[in-house]
């Protein structure tokens, strides 16, 4: 069965601090795709990455950076220099290999407070 | 980019009557479209996984004769809380996956249901 554990529930830190979110999954499947999710108050949830589970290359884009370890089961994201409007509530989310019938399992979320 | 639309985005309805929800795929073919639940500050659940022209293949725990999903074209699938009830109100949310979407899954903005 595929599980995707978000440990840390809440999160706050202080403007221009940077902050990693931890996201560690459980699946018995060799292919898997990862994703991280943001969700403002509004909602909708915001597509930020998706990776599958060959490409364990680091991802950086823009503020945003991801480290994918396989050997820890591993999908860390970190805001660099955070930002007011980086508040949300964020998704770290699995899915074993994108058959027709396959689903995304999202963990709890972390909720990230940045204050001003 | 894909885009996969909500209707309604909030709706507030009476204990007893029933309230539908579509979910829209606007630029792309879904093949499939998975529905989740959220209640305030949790997760996303994955409530059935529906595809085009077939049965909704429902989790466990959900009540398939209260959750009416209907997947009745590649571009529309709606779900329909029969009965509903104070403890049904929650977030719904769609997401979409289609042939030509490259394998992506697209999140709908999310319906905000209140049964009053």
């Amino acid at each position: 069965a595929q599980k995707v554990t978000q440990a840390q529930t809440e999160i706050s830190v202080v403007e221009k601090e940077d902050v990693t979110l931890d996201c560690v999954y459980e699946t018995r499947d060799t292919t898997y795709y990862l994703f991280w999710y943001k969700q403002p108050p509004s909602g909708e949830l915001v597509f930020l990455i998706r990776r599958n589970s060959f490409d364990e290359q680091n991802e950086i884009s823009g503020r945003y950076s991801w480290n994918f370890q396989k050997s820890t089961s591993s999908f860390n994201f970190t805001i660099t220099a955070s930002q007011v409007v980086d508040s949300a509530v964020y998704f770290c989310a699995l899915s074993e290999v994108l058959r027709r019938d396959d689903k995304i399992i999202f963990g709890k979320g972390t909720r990230l407070h940045i204050l001003p | 980019g894909a885009v996969v639309s909500q209707h309604p985005s909030w709706v507030i309805c009476k204990s007893g009557t029933s309230v539908k929800i579509e979910c829209r795929s606007l630029d792309f073919q879904a093949t499939t479209m998975f529905w989740y639940r959220q209640f305030p500050k949790q997760s996303l659940m994955l409530m059935a996984t529906s595809n085009e022209g077939s049965k909704a293949t429902y989790e466990q725990g959900v009540e398939k004769d209260k959750f009416l999903i209907n997947h009745a074209s590649l571009t529309l699938s709606t779900l329909t809380v029969t009965s509903a009830h104070p403890e049904d109100s929650s977030f719904y949310i769609c997401s979409a996956r289609g042939v030509n979407s490259g394998n992506t899954i697209y999140f709908g903005e999310g319906s905000w249901l209140t049964v009053v």
